[in-house]
Order: structure tokens, then sequence, then C-alpha cells
């Protein structure tokens, strides 16, 4: 079992407010990180899918950076609204396995 | 381009019952996953099948679940006799060669 931690579990943030939050995994025989949204009564839907240390990922205002020598990725959103509310997931990927954080829950607040 | 299709989406059974949950991944997809999602915890890898092989299943409980891939494409994922603790989202996900996963809706398991 690969461990991958998310934190925090939960944060609140003000519409009009940027956030970022931390998944760290083990830095040994790392192949990819993968970065999830999952919104209530959808399905998990991919983010980025990073590969290189050093690597810098944008879709729209959700950015993300990937140190894989440390063992940590963090993902920002700029300027956070409403449909930004979700569940935000990160996968380690090894050789072979993909393995999930518990997720970092972001409500926006209008 | 249609998704990954699961049904059914809501399922409420006693513990000792058997349910199935059924997935069809995205055409062309070699690669499919049952996740297992527990209320305030991350997926959980039950099974990963690569075409109709087994990659990994060290997870599975074999001794109630069960999960088959017939000609590599659909599949069906079993439990019997089910548990309290089994309750869960049951979430199936394909992929391309190795790459980001398609998920499924999910299949939600009550059991009372």
């Amino acid at each position: 079992i690969l461990n991958v931690e998310q934190s925090p579990q939960s944060l609140h943030v003000q519409e009009g407010d940027s956030t970022n939050f931390t998944c760290s995994f083990p830095s040994s025989n790392f192949y990819a990180l993968h970065w999830y949204r999952w919104e209530t009564a959808k399905s998990p839907e991919a983010l980025f899918v990073m590969t290189l240390n050093g690597d810098e990922k944008k879709k729209g205002r959700i950015s993300a950076t990937l140190n894989t020598k440390e063992g940590y990725s963090y993902l920002y959103i700029k300027g956070s609204q409403p449909e930004d509310s979700a569940t935000y997931l990160c996968a380690f990927r090894n050789d072979y396995k993909l393995s999930f954080g518990a997720g970092t829950t972001v409500t926006v607040r209008a | 381009e249609a998704g990954v299709a699961q049904s059914p989406r809501y399922k409420i059974i006693e513990k000792r019952q058997s349910v199935a949950f059924w997935c069809n991944p995205i055409s062309g997809h070699a690669t499919l996953y049952w996740y297992q999602q527990i209320l305030g915890q991350g997926p959980k890898l039950l099974i990963q099948f690569q075409n109709n092989g087994v990659v990994d299943d060290s997870q599975l409980p074999k001794d109630r679940f069960s999960a088959e891939r017939l000609k590599g494409v659909d599949s069906t994922l079993k439990i019997q006799p089910a548990k309290l603790e089994d309750s869960a989202v049951y979430l199936c996900a394909s992929s391309f060669q190795g790459g980001e996963l398609f998920f499924g809706e999910g299949s939600r398991l009550t059991v009372l």
C-alpha cells in the first residue's frame, strides 16, 4: 500500500479568495502524479497528470506544481468560485499501481 | 465519445445478501479498475485488469468479493455475502496505456 497524504482534509474559502493544498507521496519509484476533481453527484474528472520534477500545469484558474525529489505536489485555485466546490483527489503512480489520497474537500462560500 | 458506464447507480441490500455491479469502459481502454470509496476516505483499489488479465487484486477481500472481465471489455464486481462495512461507492474507471483515469458515476451500496 502506497502512502499518499493530502492536507488539509477540508477547507472553506470565501468567493474570490485564492487557496492551495498539498499532496505528499513516496519519493521513490515515481512514475506520475494525478489530480482529480470530484463534484457531488458526478464522476471524478482528471485535472492534471504530471510526470516530471518541476512540472507546473495550469487549467483556467487551477494550477499545480510537482516536486518528485521531496515527494509533494501543490494544487492552487486562484479567485475561487462556487463552482470550484468539490473534493480534490491526488493519486500517485509507481511503475504499475495508482494509489489515491483521501482528498481535500473545498467549499467556496459566496 | 461514450464515457464509462456503471450500473446500478444505487443498491440497498440486507447483510449476507449478494450484489453485483457492472461496468463498461471506454472503447479501446485496455486497463480497467474497480475502486471502493468509503465516506471520508480516498478510493481504494480493489482490482485492476489489463485486458482480461488481473494486474493487482492485493486489496480485494477474496473471501467475499470477486470480479471478472471476460473478453477484456466489460466487467462485473460481485459481493457475496455482503457485510455492513461494505457500504461504499464502487467506482469503475478505465485508462489508455496508463494515462489519466476516466471514471463512471459510481454505484452506491448501502448494506443494512
